[in-house]
């Protein structure tokens, strides 16, 4: 089936460090993903759609200057944390359309971003 | 925007049926999903419906849509302790092309 790879899995950094977040569709091409994030035990809350050669779309609230998005090619969307802050620590999670079927949005596994 | 209800916490024998309840706001909701997610993982895709059907049936998982009450459930039958977990209905509109709508899960937990 679909594969959403996410990488890493799992980062702890530094207050103040810059980190990327790399989500690939593995045997699909995804005109758009979209991050999420999760705080703990509690729901997954869209943060932006990526979508591959334009600008992403931030939801309310969300600053788009914090939370860079790249969508250079049709397998893979990056998200950097800007200048992290220990309040970042969170669970991001990306999906992604396939564009050439009508399947449901497919997740990464997650990563987990812990800032000291 | 839309909002999703769903209880949080759900407690059932093992072998008896589970059944999650989730309710939305937004009428034009075209893609209607069950995730799962256990304890440190990512989420894990269990079934989903279109708008335009009543139910869809996979294995031991049935999911009921009721879209005048804008009602949506995932039955678990003969529930094992594998199935302890936090389940999340979520529902998209567009198309199925926008990010979607999460309810706050609903926590399994399973009794011997």
């Amino acid at each position: 089936g679909a594969v959403v790879s996410q990488h890493p899995s799992w980062v702890i950094c530094k207050s103040g460090t810059s980190v990327k977040i790399e989500c690939r569709s593995l045997d699909f091409q995804a005109t758009t993903m979209f991050w999420y994030r999760q705080f703990p035990k509690q729901s997954l809350m869209l943060m932006a759609t990526s979508n591959e050669g334009s600008k992403a779309t931030y939801e309310q609230g969300v600053e788009k200057d914090k939370f860079l998005i790249n969508h250079a090619s049709l397998t893979l969307s990056t998200l950097t944390v800007t200048s992290a802050h220990p309040e970042d620590s969170s669970f991001y999670i990306c999906s992604a359309l396939d564009q050439n079927s009508n399947q449901p949005q497919h997740f990464g596994d997650g990563t987990r971003l812990s800032i000291l | 925007g839309e909002d999703v209800e769903q209880s949080l916490f759900l407690s059932v024998r093992e072998g008896d049926s589970s059944v999650i309840n989730c309710t939305y706001t937004d009428s034009s909701s075209t893609y209607l999903y069950w995730y799962k997610q256990e304890p440190g993982a990512g989420l894990q895709l269990l079934t989903y419906i279109f708008s335009n059907m009543d139910m869809k049936q996979d294995q031991r998982l049935t999911v009921l849509l009721n879209k005048k009450d804008k009602h949506l459930s995932l039955r678990i039958a003969d529930t094992q302790t594998g199935d302890s977990a936090i389940y999340f209905c979520a529902v998209s509109s567009g198309g199925g092309a926008d990010g979607l709508t999460f309810g706050k899960g609903t926590h399994l937990i399973i009794q011997p």
